[in-house]
């Protein structure tokens, strides 16, 4: 049981590219999401997803698409890097029915 | 707009000693208050949780204190050890749904020897 599990750990990208973050999770759950983390602003929320086919917007979804085709997959798109998307990324799961969230290990994403 | 406010910034306490983080929050329909705790290089991880119909929740050397009529609940953390080292974040969630957390700021705890 891996539980919640990001790919890649590190990438540096330059302006204007693009990549993909993949989240997965083994543990059934519903609910995924996915957070930035930037020194004194805490974590916030990117975009979420309350099941396979769904994803709604969170407090910062602007330059970030996201894709949940799979139950234990989230994806999180950034179409054309910009540096002010460096940041710390990390992906969460919960049940539907709880409020607990289980983060992954974080994708540290550098843009030059 | 932040809906909820976390201090301090940062926390350096003596081994032994008490340490105690606050968050306020705005919203009243925020039903349920989290404390998370994260080591460097690490995600995120549920310490301890409150909802308002009690004041006070304890786990072990971990205690929340919540205050519904000021809209403010605090972490404190007795006898604290150097492991408690950790970045600790307060959120907070609505009534309506399971979907969304919304966390504060994070303090950055320090303890001494």
């Amino acid at each position: 049981n891996a539980g919640v599990t990001q790919t890649p750990k590190f990438r540096v990208l330059k302006t204007g590219q693009s990549m993909t973050l993949l989240c997965a999770q083994d543990m059934n759950h519903e609910y995924m999401y996915w957070y930035r983390q930037d020194p004194g602003m805490g974590l916030r929320l990117i975009h979420y997803s309350v099941g396979e086919g769904t994803t709604a917007k969170g407090e910062v979804p602007d330059g970030y698409n996201v894709s949940r085709l799979k139950k234990q997959n989230f994806l999180l798109g950034l179409e054309s890097a910009a540096p002010s998307q460096t940041s710390v990324y990390f992906c969460a799961s919960s049940y539907y029915s709880s409020e607990t969230q289980y983060f992954g290990p974080g994708t540290r994403l550098l843009v030059l | 707009q932040q809906q909820v406010k976390q201090s301090p910034q940062s926390l350096i306490v003596q081994k032994g000693g008490i340490s105690i983080i606050n968050c306020a929050y705005e919203n009243t329909a925020f039903d349920y208050f989290p404390w998370y705790q994260q080591f460097p290089g690490k995600g995120p991880a549920l310490l301890i949780a409150i909802r308002p119909d009690v004041s006070e929740k304890k786990e072990g050397r971990f205690t929340i204190s919540f205050n519904k009529s000021a809209k403010q609940f605090s972490l404190h953390i007795m006898d604290s050890q150097p492991g408690d080292s950790a970045t600790y974040f307060c959120a907070a969630k609505t009534n309506f749904g399971n979907e969304k957390l919304t966390f504060g700021t994070g303090t950055r705890l320090t303890i001494i020897p």
